[in-house]
């Protein structure tokens, strides 16, 4: 079956602006995570989604920083007024459920570079 | 702070040896720990998991070792073929927090024939 799929999967913008990075999870995952890894680090938690709701949004690093998912489906992470901090790989996985348990199927990410 | 750590950033073996790749946490609510394989321009993968409950869990190649004592957990494959290099990250999640997974930095493993 279709596994997490992301688009775009590179994406060049300028600083200042604004972009959408979008998530399709896996059908009938109730779970919904998104990611950050810059260059040489590991992945950072940025938010989760148990079906359309985000219960903690701590992990986000600015108010720059938003995310909605709707149809307890796709999701996406926008990225007001972009910084060059803000390049990254932004990795987006769902789960079957919202559990520590339950492993998390990964996209393929999308490459951000602000420049 | 890194509540979970990965002090190693690479590690380098030779194919049928072991590969032993180690974890470190900091906060003594996790209870449920993965380790994940990523393959450059791809998303990581699912490997292996453990329970708190357990120490020990294996599957084929790979086996986890919990020593909660200690915060400690290893990975080990054996034994290790080429396909195997890749970056393998350790993630934590606790009871009550479950949506809110924390990874390691990432030990980069080399498999040389």
């Amino acid at each position: 079956g279709a596994g997490v799929s992301q688009s775009p999967s590179n994406k060049v913008t300028e600083k200042g602006k604004d972009v959408e990075l979008r998530c399709d999870p896996i059908s009938g995952h109730t779970a919904l995570y998104w990611y950050r890894q810059r260059l040489g680090q590991g992945l950072e938690f940025l938010i989760y989604f148990q079906g359309n709701s985000a219960p903690d949004k701590s992990g986000l690093p600015s108010d720059r920083f938003s995310a909605e998912r709707t149809g307890e489906s796709v999701s996406t992470l926008t990225i007001q007024r972009t910084q060059q901090e803000d390049s990254a790989v932004y990795l987006c996985a769902s789960s079957l459920e919202v559990s520590g348990s339950y492993e998390q199927y990964f996209g393929p990410g999308t490459r951000l570079t602000v420049t | 702070d890194q509540q979970v750590k990965q002090n190693s950033p690479s590690l380098s073996v030779q194919e049928g040896r072991i590969s032993i790749l180690n974890c470190d946490y900091t906060n003594s609510m996790f209870d449920y720990f993965l380790w994940y394989k990523k393959y450059p321009a791809e998303g990581p993968t699912f490997l292996i998991s453990i329970s708190s409950i357990k120490d020990k869990n294996e599957d084929g190649r790979f086996t986890v070792f919990l020593n909660k004592s200690a915060k400690h957990l290893s990975l080990h494959i054996v034994p290790s073929q080429p396909g195997d290099s890749a970056v393998y990250f350790c993630a934590a999640s606790a009871l009550g927090h479950a949506g809110k997974s924390t990874f390691g930095d990432g030990t980069t493993l080399t498999v040389k024939p």
